[in-house]
C-alpha cells in the first residue's frame, strides 16, 4: 500500500520561529510537492521537486524555502514564521508526469500565534 | 493563463439522491482532467480522470466525461450515500503541475 506521511497532523509555533514540516514517502517516486490548504482558495502549490536537490517554485514559493536530500524525504521551511502562513499543508508525490496520479499525506495543521 | 472552476458548496443532498457537481476549466492544449476526494480528516486521494476528450472516467459510482466543446468534466453519481461526504476537487494538469479548483463540500443526510 503506497503511502506518504507527514511528521506532525497538528503544530503551533510562535512568530518568528522556524519552522520544518517533514514529508517521506515509501514509493520510490520522483516527483514530490508541497501545497497549502486554504478555505475558499482550495490548494496552491508551494514548490515542488523533481528530484534530489532539484526544486522549483510554484504559485506561492514566498516565505517558504524547501531542501531535497534524499529521494523520499522532501522538507518545508518556514524561515520566520508569520500568522499569515497559519494553514493546512499538504505533501504530495507521484512516479511521472503530471497525467500520474498524486498521492497525498494526511496534511499538518499549522497554527502560527 | 490555465484554470478550474467549480461549483461552490457546501452542496445537501439526502441519501440516494443524485448528484452532479459542474466543473469548467480553461486550458491551452488538451489536458488530463482529474476528480480527487479529500475525506474528513485525511489527504487528498485520486477518484478518477479522463486524459483526452469524450473519455469517461469512472470509480465508486462516480463518473465524469471530458467534454472539450463545452470545456466541461462535470461530476455525477446516480445515488449517494452518507459515505460520499467530502471535499471534491476537480483538476486539471499542466507543465507537470495539477491545478486544482478551490473544492466543493458535500454532506449527505441520512
Amino acid at each position: 500500500d503506497v503511502k506518504v506521511t507527514q511528521s506532525s497532523r497538528y503544530l503551533v509555533k510562535r512568530t518568528g520561529e522556524k519552522v520544518f514540516l517533514e514529508c517521506v514517502q515509501d514509493m520510490d517516486h520522483e516527483n514530490m510537492f508541497w501545497y497549502r490548504q486554504d478555505p475558499g482558495l482550495g490548494l496552491r502549490l508551494i514548490y515542488f521537486s523533481y528530484d534530489v536537490k532539484m526544486k522549483e517554485k510554484g504559485d506561492i514559493p514566498e516565505g517558504y524555502s524547501v531542501s531535497r536530500e534524499k529521494k523520499e524525504r522532501f522538507s518545508l521551511i518556514l524561515e520566520s514564521a508569520s500568522t499569515n502562513q497559519t494553514s493546512m499543508y499538504l505533501c504530495a508525490s507521484t512516479a511521472g508526469p503530471s497525467s500520474y496520479e498524486q498521492y497525498f499525506g494526511p496534511g499538518t495543521r499549522l497554527t502560527v500565534t | 493563463g490555465d484554470s478550474v472552476t467549480q461549483m461552490e458548496g457546501p452542496v445537501t443532498l439526502s441519501e440516494e439522491a443524485c448528484l452532479t457537481i459542474n466543473c469548467t476549466y480553461t486550458a491551452t492544449g488538451y489536458p488530463s482532467l482529474f476528480w480527487y476526494v479529500q475525506y474528513p480528516g485525511e489527504g487528498l486521494q485520486l477518484l478518477l480522470k479522463a486524459t483526452k476528450a469524450d473519455d469517461k472516467g469512472s470509480n465508486k459510482g462516480f463518473e465524469a466525461t471530458y467534454r472539450k466543446e463545452t470545456t466541461s468534466f462535470h461530476l455525477e453519481k446516480g445515488s449517494v450515500q452518507v459515505s460520499d461526504s467530502a471535499v471534491y476537487f476537480c483538476a486539471l494538469d499542466r507543465d507537470d503541475k495539477i491545478i486544482f479548483g478551490k473544492g466543493t463540500r458535500l454532506h449527505i443526510l441520512p
